[in-house]
């Protein structure tokens, strides 16, 4: 399968907790984007890499959040400090430089308790 | 980011019968991109239109594009029950989508 890969599809945590998540792009695609949905509502924009460089982020990404994208293949998305309002879906899509169209992951579904 | 804002926010009709969910947006865009995402999966994307097009044909997919009035429509002919998803739309490059249409399509 050669689609977005995101890990884990699911997780459960303790607010508090730290998590992890990972995102595999398209091989080819220079561009990766993390989103992230609540119920409800539409995907909300959270940053975007370059390669490896981080080129923009919200103003909802928190000092809470992190995302890397070290060798500019895949990326992660840490969230320190679990709050329940972090429970959401969070999808990772990838694309290349000018091209528009985004290809998403199947998300990675967080729920904090 | 360029947010789209699409309505109705549900929509309901039978089978074979024809779809049409309007986007609205606040400033420039380069393109405006229409997605499809399905109950608790990812989203697909449908249809890609540039600022200098008008309408875009794919299959069963149509889009029109009136940037005068910052507006967008994708209409869905002869409609499937497997088209029933929540439809988004979003410009250029960091995609913000508003709340989506829910179609449902009635077999």
């Amino acid at each position: 399968d050669t689609g977005v890969s995101q890990d884990p599809r699911h997780k459960i945590t303790k607010r508090g907790q730290n998590v992890t998540f990972r995102c595999d792009p398209i091989s080819e695609h220079n561009r990766l984007y993390w989103y992230r949905q609540t119920l409800g509502q539409g995907p909300e924009f959270l940053t975007y890499f370059q390669n490896e460089a981080q080129l923009e982020k919200s103003r909802l990404l928190s000092d809470r959040f992190s995302a890397e994208r070290p060798k500019g293949s895949f990326s992660t998305l840490e969230i320190q400090r679990t709050e329940q309002g972090d429970s959401a879906m969070y999808l990772c899509a990838s694309s290349t430089s000018g091209a528009g169209e985004q290809f998403f992951g199947p998300g990675t579904r967080l729920t904090v308790l | 980011s360029q947010q789209g804002e699409e309505d109705p926010q549900a929509l309901s009709i039978q089978e074979g019968e024809n779809a049409t969910m309007n986007c609205s947006y606040k400033t420039s865009i380069n393109n405006l991109q229409w997605y499809r995402q399905n109950s608790g999966r990812g989203l697909v994307h449908l249809i890609l239109i540039r600022s200098n097009e008008r309408e875009k044909h794919s299959g069963r997919l149509r889009v029109t594009l009136d940037t005068s009035k910052k507006s967008s429509s994708l209409l869905i002919t002869a409609s499937r029950a497997a088209d029933t998803a929540s439809y988004f739309c979003g410009g250029n490059e960091k995609l913000t989508f508003g709340t989506g249409t829910r179609l449902t399509i009635i077999p």
